[in-house]
């Protein structure tokens, strides 16, 4: 079955250290593979995306994202945090059973990243 | 601002009734998502539309159904409400229905069942 596993439900950082959020996925096929940000009483925004290409991504707010075909991870990643980076942080994976015109996203768990100042 | 809208913001209901969402996608796109997200299942796919057709079905309960009108905007219809379908229900958009591009999402409704 396609997943997507966000093995930590929580990670904290100081502000101004380096932050990773990590995101693990098994699908078949080429994985095309999103991360979002959720803040308190907000929709998801969405930061970044891997379809092909480099596997360093960069997104919005700093962010970047490795993805790792052998390890079949898409970290997130910021070189040095800030105290607004603290929300929610979801990785997704596009389902490879949907194609064409249908489009079926697959939801990790979510990391609460929380920044201390 | 995301440009997509969601209306109610709040909604608050009893068992057994019947509530329909409102969501107006971005000007332009033409796919619409519904996902629900509760404390116990997190983020759950229910439906795609993609001009005006159901294109991808999720994890959407029979007491469930959705539609996308001609002018693009679609509606999420629960019925027979209980308990367990409190939570904040999102509709996104995108661009074009593959899956390659993001997804945009609003603002959500949260619906409370007592």
């Amino acid at each position: 079955a396609q997943s997507v596993a966000q093995p930590e439900d929580q990670v904290n950082v100081a502000e101004g250290n380096p932050l990773t959020v990590k995101c693990t996925y098994s699908v078949s096929g080429n994985p095309y593979l999103f991360w979002y940000v959720q803040y308190p009483n907000r929709g998801l925004q969405f930061l970044l995306k891997y379809i092909t290409g480099d596997n360093l991504v960069k997104g919005s707010y700093g962010f970047e994202a490795e993805f790792n075909k052998s390890q079949t991870s898409f970290h997130l990643k910021k070189p040095s945090a800030l105290v607004s980076d603290s929300a929610l942080y979801f990785c997704a994976v596009r389902d490879p059973t949907t194609g064409g015109s249908a489009s079926k996203i697959i939801f990790g768990s979510g990391t609460r990243l929380s920044i201390r100042p | 601002d995301s440009g997509v809208t969601q209306t109610p913001k709040h909604l608050i209901t009893a068992t057994g009734q019947r509530v329909t969402l409102r969501c107006s996608p971005r000007s332009g796109d033409l796919s619409v998502y519904w996902y629900q997200q509760s404390l116990d299942q997190g983020l759950q796919f229910l439906i795609q539309y993609y001009n005006g057709e159901e294109r991808a079905k999720g994890n959407i309960l029979e007491r469930f159904s959705a539609q996308q009108f001609p002018d693009l905007h679609s509606e999420l219809n629960l019925s027979s409400l209980e308990l367990g379908d409190s939570a904040l229900y999102f509709c996104a958009s995108s661009v074009e229905p593959t899956s390659s591009y993001e997804q945009y999402f609003g603002p959500g409704t949260r619906l409370t069942v007592t």
